[in-house]
């Protein structure tokens, strides 16, 4: 079983629906989680960070559930511009384990 | 501007022939750390670094070395490249205990 997981879509949604990605993690003393995009092989880019409390930034919410050992993001009114890969980041001990990434496409 | 530099970019060589690919910060960034991106597999940590003259191992060590003399540098070297190690690699580092990672532009590297 991998160490974090990712369903790897694709999502293909209109512009303007809501979309979901879910994320599960295996080690349960994991410290730190992130949510991190990345464009058509170029690098990830740091969307947020999330914590056990929630965390909104604009459109995009990330939850973190510990008792389920899964993190989640939701992106409202989704734009073409938020076609990516959206990678999972589970910091465990200094060691970061990524999960595969879930494709996301947004269509006029 | 705050960024992480790597070179060269893109790298096609031979099995066996010793490569460096150099990795440079100017954030004043505590960890350092390298990657490889597999198609299917995700991203996966070969080594870290918290500070000067500290390196630690992560997922997929085997066939790397690093080391980190300075603290804006953290190079990744093949003493001797295999075709499993054709890949794409980032450099990254954050602030220390932060982990919110600036990532290079990415070096393509084929084994032949």
């Amino acid at each position: 079983r991998k160490e974090v997981e990712q369903d790897p879509g694709p999502f293909n949604v209109p512009e303007g629906a809501t979309v979901a990605f879910n994320c599960t993690y295996s080690n349960s003393a994991s410290q730190s989680f992130f949510w991190y995009r990345q464009d058509c092989r170029k690098e990830p880019k740091l969307l947020m960070s999330v914590y056990s409390s929630g965390n909104e930034d604009g459109r995009f919410t990330a939850q973190l559930n510990r008792a389920s050992q899964y993190i989640s993001l939701l992106i409202r009114d989704s734009k073409l511009s938020d076609s990516a890969t959206y990678l999972c980041v589970v910091n465990n001990n200094n060691d970061m384990r990524f999960g595969a990434g879930t494709r996301l496409t947004v269509k006029p | 501007e705050a960024q992480v530099t790597q070179n060269p970019r893109y790298l096609i060589t031979v099995t066996g022939k010793k490569l460096t690919v150099t990795c440079s910060q100017n954030m004043n960034h505590e960890y350092m750390s390298w990657y490889r991106q597999d198609p299917g597999l995700g991203l996966r940590q070969i080594y870290y670094s918290m500070n000067v003259e500290v390196t630690d191992k992560g997922d997929v060590p085997e066939g790397y070395k690093v080391s980190r003399k300075e603290k804006r540098n953290f190079p990744l070297i093949l003493e001797s490249p295999s075709p499993n190690q054709t890949s794409l690699y980032f450099c990254a580092s954050s602030p220390y205990r932060e982990y919110t990672q600036y990532f290079g532009p990415g070096t393509r590297l084929t084994v032949l």
